[in-house]
């Protein structure tokens, strides 16, 4: 079973940096193909995505946050890491970590799994307030 | 970057009936699209990947359709537990990938 969880600072300061972690279970980032996703959603308003690292230490960012964000792993303690720089009243979100897609598909001979960037499962969210 | 708008933003349904929402994309997704749905307080679920395919038990009433730009999602008879917002998203141009605004499920 797939399990995360966010953890970190639920009030940051306008113009500091936000430091959240994720920390997983049931699946290794060390696993080719394995990715780990970072979504946003302020209050009442919809989804974003931010971020993306892979098993290969390859990383994907949000093209309008990418010049702020910093994702990193460390596989030794299953866990993810996201640093938004100059954070502003307008960041105020619960910030998700989710678990990249994957589908097993299985012939009579062998299975193959396939990764996809949708997200499955979701950690319960951590709710970020900025402000002074 | 792909603009996923969603209709409609409010959908009023009594228990039992159907429900169609929408999802169009601003430019071809093939079959990359993915819905979510999303209760008060909760995380998004994955209900649907692949434009059609049903995620690990979800149940049969949630139906998927569509492929390029417009998608559908059904819930064939709402149950109360289908009360909800539900997000689609696609997956096949990015990054970034791209959620829809959101249509709120709510009871008649």
């Amino acid at each position: 079973q797939i399990t995360l969880k966010e953890s970190g600072p639920t009030l940051v300061k306008p113009t500091q940096t936000l430091t959240l972690t994720c920390t997983f279970s049931g699946f290794s980032l060390s696993t080719s193909g394995v990715g780990v996703g970072w979504i946003r959603q302020p209050p009442g308003k919809a989804l974003e995505w931010l971020a993306l690292i892979y098993w290969d230490d390859d990383k994907r960012y949000s093209p309008s946050l990418k010049s702020r964000l910093t994702i990193t792993k460390d596989t030794s303690k299953n866990q993810v890491v996201l640093t938004m720089t100059n954070m502003d009243p307008v960041d105020t979100a619960t910030y998700y970590c989710a678990h990249r897609g994957q589908v097993g598909y299985c012939s009579s001979t062998s299975c193959l799994t396939v990764l996809y960037n949708w997200f499955d499962p979701w950690g319960q969210g951590t709710l970020v307030t900025v402000s002074s | 970057e792909i603009v996923m708008t969603q209709s409609p933003a409010t959908l009023s349904v009594s228990p039992g009936e159907r429900a169609t929402l929408s999802c169009r994309a601003s430019q071809s997704v093939s079959s990359n699209l993915a819905w979510y749905q999303q209760k008060p307080g909760q995380a998004p679920r994955l209900l649907i990947y692949g434009a059609s395919t049903r995620a690990t038990g979800i149940p049969a009433r949630f139906s998927g359709s569509g492929s390029g730009t417009e998608f559908t999602l059904t819930i064939s008879s709402l149950q109360s537990e289908d009360f909800a917002v539900y997000y689609c998203q696609q997956y096949n141009n990015w990054p970034p990938v791209t959620f829809g605004g959101g249509t709120k499920v709510e009871i008649k």
